[in-house]
């Protein structure tokens, strides 16, 4: 089992749908858990971070499910400009990160 | 908010040539990494620094080397510059503990040819 797994889409939704997308991670130590956005060619960008069971911003819900493994993201009311790729990571509680290989999503007008 | 800014952002170089890829933060962060980029692969660390002088291996070091002689700059070099190094190269720094957050330079994409 790869340690972070994401789907790699692409999700098409119409512009105004809700989506969700999870990622599933192997060590069940790992405390901290981010969501990146990347844009075409251009670095990653902090979204979101999970640090307990969820957290919300405006239209974005990260949630947690240590049970299972996996944290999620969902977007409502989607925006053409949420288009982008969508990166799991999850320190495995040392100095590194594990990247997921990223979730791409496109809003359709 | 925290600036990570990396030297070139498009760089072509020649096979066998020495590369020098410099990152800069401005946030007094303890932590900074070198990550390649590559379709279908994802982002894979290449060196990290938790300290000036301080330097781990990450995933896929072969090729490169690192230098921190101070703490807001972090330098890759590729000492013999091969075309499977042509990638797109990315910094990020971030603080110490276990809930720290990395924050990326804009990248460089390096060809080598």
């Amino acid at each position: 089992r790869k340690e972070v797994e994401q789907d790699p889409g692409p999700f098409n939704v119409p512009e105004g749908a809700t989506v969700a997308f999870n990622c599933t991670y192997s060590n069940s130590a790992s405390q901290s858990f981010f969501w990146y956005r990347q844009d075409c060619r251009k670095e990653p960008k902090l979204l979101m971070s999970v640090y307990s069971s969820g957290n919300e911003d405006g239209r974005f819900t990260a949630q947690l499910n240590r049970a299972s493994q996996y944290i999620s993201l969902l977007i409502r009311d989607s925006k053409l400009s949420d288009s982008a790729t969508y990166l799991c990571v999850v320190p495995p509680g040392t100095y590194k990160y594990i990247f997921g290989t990223g979730t791409r999503l496109k809003v359709l007008a | 908010d925290v600036k990570v800014t990396q030297s070139s952002r498009y760089l072509v170089k020649r096979t066998g040539e020495k590369v020098f890829l410099e990152c800069v933060q401005d946030m007094d962060h303890e932590n900074m990494f070198w990550y390649r980029q590559d379709p279908g692969l994802g982002l894979r660390l290449i060196y990290f620094s938790y300290d000036v002088k301080m330097k781990e291996k990450g995933d896929i070091p072969e090729g490169y080397s690192v230098s921190r002689e101070k703490k807001e700059r972090f330098s890759l070099i590729l000492e013999s510059a091969s075309t499977n190094q042509t990638s797109m190269y990315l910094c990020a720094s971030g603080s110490k503990g276990v809930y720290y957050e990395q924050y990326f330079g804009p990248g460089t994409r390096l060809t080598v040819t």
